[in-house]
């Protein structure tokens, strides 16, 4: 299942920094967003989410910000550990004729770096 | 683990074959939701089910079917193989007919058509 030759933004991060992955949305009508985390060979992780009618949510070492006026999500991984090396994907609940669709982005790797 | 199951865990075929991968979702969950990740395309939204009805449907080819049994579980058929399906097919499962909460993915079916 690992993402090898998928031509993915990469963040390197050294250990105990502060990660920031950004995502940009296309449907102003989106109104649920979503991050997951996927490892090599395994499936996408349940990380945060957020509803369109808040702009920040905090977790466990992460935080979701959104900005709807320009369309613009990003997770921030606080103290980033080697545990958090992944792929990360932004997805949006996308509403539409064919039924709503969880519609993910393309992802960004994170290396973190000891 | 997320409590969906999806089998087999790897599947090797032909092209013009047919195969059917199969997926049981979190206990009490109703939806359940199939993508596609390869390797140029990220997580394609196939299809999904609810209750046993078709709810949504996405760019899933004409070759592909799929169906939710009453006992919820989903089955994917795959026919006419052509080596461009070879894919990591991924399951997820939810409680509500919309995905606008967190879906639960399984560890996917990494299909290999030679």
């Amino acid at each position: 299942g690992e993402s090898v030759g998928l031509h993915l933004p990469t963040l390197s991060v050294q250990e105990g920094d502060n990660s920031i992955i950004n995502c940009a949305y296309s449907n102003s009508a989106s109104d649920y967003f979503i991050w997951y985390k996927q490892e090599s060979g395994k499936g996408p992780q349940f990380i945060i989410d957020i509803r369109s009618n808040m702009d920040k949510r905090q977790g466990q070492r992460v935080t979701v910000l959104l900005n709807k006026t320009v369309k613009h999500l990003s997770l921030q991984i606080a103290a980033t550990q080697p545990g958090d090396s992944a792929v990360y994907f932004c997805a949006e609940n996308r509403r539409g004729a064919a039924g709503n669709k969880l519609t993910f982005g393309g992802g960004t790797r994170v290396l973190v770096k000891p | 683990d997320s409590g969906v199951t999806q089998t087999p865990k790897h599947l090797i075929t032909a092209t013009g074959q047919r195969v059917t991968l199969r997926c049981s979702p979190r206990s009490g969950d109703l939806s359940v939701y199939w993508y596609q990740q390869s390797l140029d395309q990220g997580l394609q939204f196939l299809i999904q089910y609810y209750n046993g009805e078709e709810r949504a449907k996405g760019n899933i080819l004409e070759r592909f079917s799929a169906q939710q049994f009453p006992d919820l579980h989903s089955e994917l058929n795959l026919s006419s193989l052509e080596l461009g399906d070879s894919a990591l097919y991924f399951c997820a499962s939810s409680a509500l007919p919309d995905p606008n909460e967190k879906l639960f993915f399984g560890s996917g079916t990494q299909l290999s058509v030679l």
